[in-house]
């Protein structure tokens, strides 16, 4: 399985975009990647996902080299309920096998 | 998104019962749900993979005698933590994977903390 590393901890003040990197050298051919976010005390959310290049919803952007060994997950005027535990995994496979297992993720820290 | 639900939300027993925690998919069928235990500051764990009509794929260090799991349906797994200990005090996720064309995305329910006194 792909390992992933991200920093621990980020701090940043609302109205900002805040961008959180994930590197993930390992990762196989056919492995997607998937940022959730997490509150205390609840399941993880899922945010948003992608293979290649870049990918935006309605509230992230995922951003994704050639090379595929490291993520940018933007979130863009964070507020101060954007503060969370985000977490990158690497893991899943285009088929309906494997298993996808969380890093320590980055506990986000929006200030007024 | 696809909706999954934990019950119960919370749990409190005594030390030496077992306890058993559903884990649902509310609208959409789950041939793989995963089984996960997160301790205060910390991140997820991994504890099993449960596939429907199989037995469950423990990861290493977790006991499978003692974290029964049971994927009945395409909609339902249990866990069942037998004879609970105050160790095994923490927050039970489960989650269901959703494979589909161009995607794969895995949806978790809203966890289960369980306290053993």
């Amino acid at each position: 399985l792909a390992k992933t590393t991200q920093p621990i901890s980020m701090d940043s003040y609302e109205g900002q975009e805040v961008n959180i990197t994930c590197s993930h050298n390992n990762i196989a051919t056919n492995d997607y990647i998937t940022w959730y976010q997490q509150f205390p005390s609840q399941g993880p959310r899922f945010i948003i996902q992608g293979y290649k290049t870049k990918v935006t919803n309605e509230v992230a952007s995922l951003f994704i080299p050639a090379d595929r060994k490291s993520s940018t997950l933007s979130l863009p005027r964070v507020s101060l309920s954007d503060t969370a535990v985000y977490y990158c995994l690497v893991g899943f496979n285009n088929t309906n096998a494997g298993k996808s297992t969380f890093g320590d993720g980055t506990t986000l820290t929006v200030k007024p | 998104g696809a909706v999954v639900s934990q019950h119960p939300s919370r749990v409190i027993c005594k030390s030496g019962t077992s306890v058993k925690i559903e884990c649902r998919s509310l609208d959409f069928q789950a041939t793989t749900m995963f089984w996960y235990r997160q301790f205060p500051k910390q991140s997820l764990m991994l504890m099993a993979t449960s596939n429907e009509g199989s037995k469950a794929t423990y990861e290493q260090g977790v006991e499978k005698d003692k974290f029964l799991i049971n994927h009945a349906s395409l909609t339902l797994s249990t866990l069942t933590v037998t004879s609970a200990h105050p160790e095994d005090s923490s927050f039970y996720i489960c989650s269901a994977r959703v494979v589909g064309s161009g995607h794969n995305e895995q949806f978790f329910g809203p966890g289960t903390r369980l306290t053993v006194l």
